[in-house]
């Protein structure tokens, strides 16, 4: 059983600092990697996808995964209000599966 | 480019009683994977679509099935609707490699009475 595990929340950040988001997944067969957002009554949005291990960036977000911890992470540098929303994490085997997503980590960027 | 177009957006429908979900993905994507979204489980996998195939399956029961037509859009039926597929049903495309990313439609919501 291919599983992801995200603190629930929620996490509550100052705006203007670094908001860090954790995820650990169970198997070894996963090979992409990919953060979604999801605001309240709407759709889960891209937010950064990461297939090889070290860190991606991609403008206030950056990426990181660890394949040999399991462990993939979301940082996301100067927060600001709209950043509050669900954070999805998800991953993808070799291609007999589909995207496993865990719980989301619920993010409240105070003003 | 327009986005994932889902219809209808909301339905509400009686125990018993089966519901077809429709998805046209992005103009090009020719995967269509299919997911239940609840407060309970989270969001989980249906099954994926790719040039008309079923590619991959989640651990659904039998009611849940689909299918996809030569155009890439894609159906999804549940027969004999139970309390408990209440839920928004979201479908995602994307170009058609397993490993490429997917891009989610804004949701059908069902409520089973």
């Amino acid at each position: 059983q291919k599983e992801v595990e995200q603190n629930s929340g929620p996490l509550s950040v100052p705006e203007g600092a670094i908001a860090s988001l954790n995820c650990t997944y169970s198997d070894r067969v996963s090979q992409s990697f990919f953060w979604y957002r999801q605001y309240s009554g709407k759709s889960p949005e891209l937010i950064m996808s990461i297939y090889s291990n070290g860190d991606k960036e991609d403008g206030r977000f950056t990426a990181q995964l660890n394949k040999a911890s399991q462990y993939v992470s979301l940082l996301i540098r100067d927060s600001q209000p709209s950043d509050s929303a669900t954070y999805l994490c998800a991953r993808r085997g070799g291609g007999a599966d589909g995207l496993t997503f865990g719980k989301g980590t619920h993010l409240i960027i105070q003003p | 480019k327009a986005g994932v177009t889902q219809t209808p957006r909301y339905l509400i429908k009686t125990r018993g009683q089966q519901v077809t979900l429709s998805c046209s993905p992005i103009s090009g994507h020719r995967s269509v994977s299919w997911y239940q979204q609840t407060p309970g489980q989270g969001l989980q996998f249906l099954f994926e679509y790719f040039s008309e195939t079923q590619r991959n399956k989640g651990n659904f029961p039998g009611r849940f099935s689909g299918r996809q037509f030569s155009n890439s859009r894609s159906e999804m039926n549940v027969s004999t609707l139970e309390l408990g597929d209440s839920a928004l049903y979201l479908c995602a495309s994307s170009l058609g490699s397993v490993q490429e990313t997917q891009y989610f439609g804004p949701g059908t919501r069902l409520l089973v009475l």
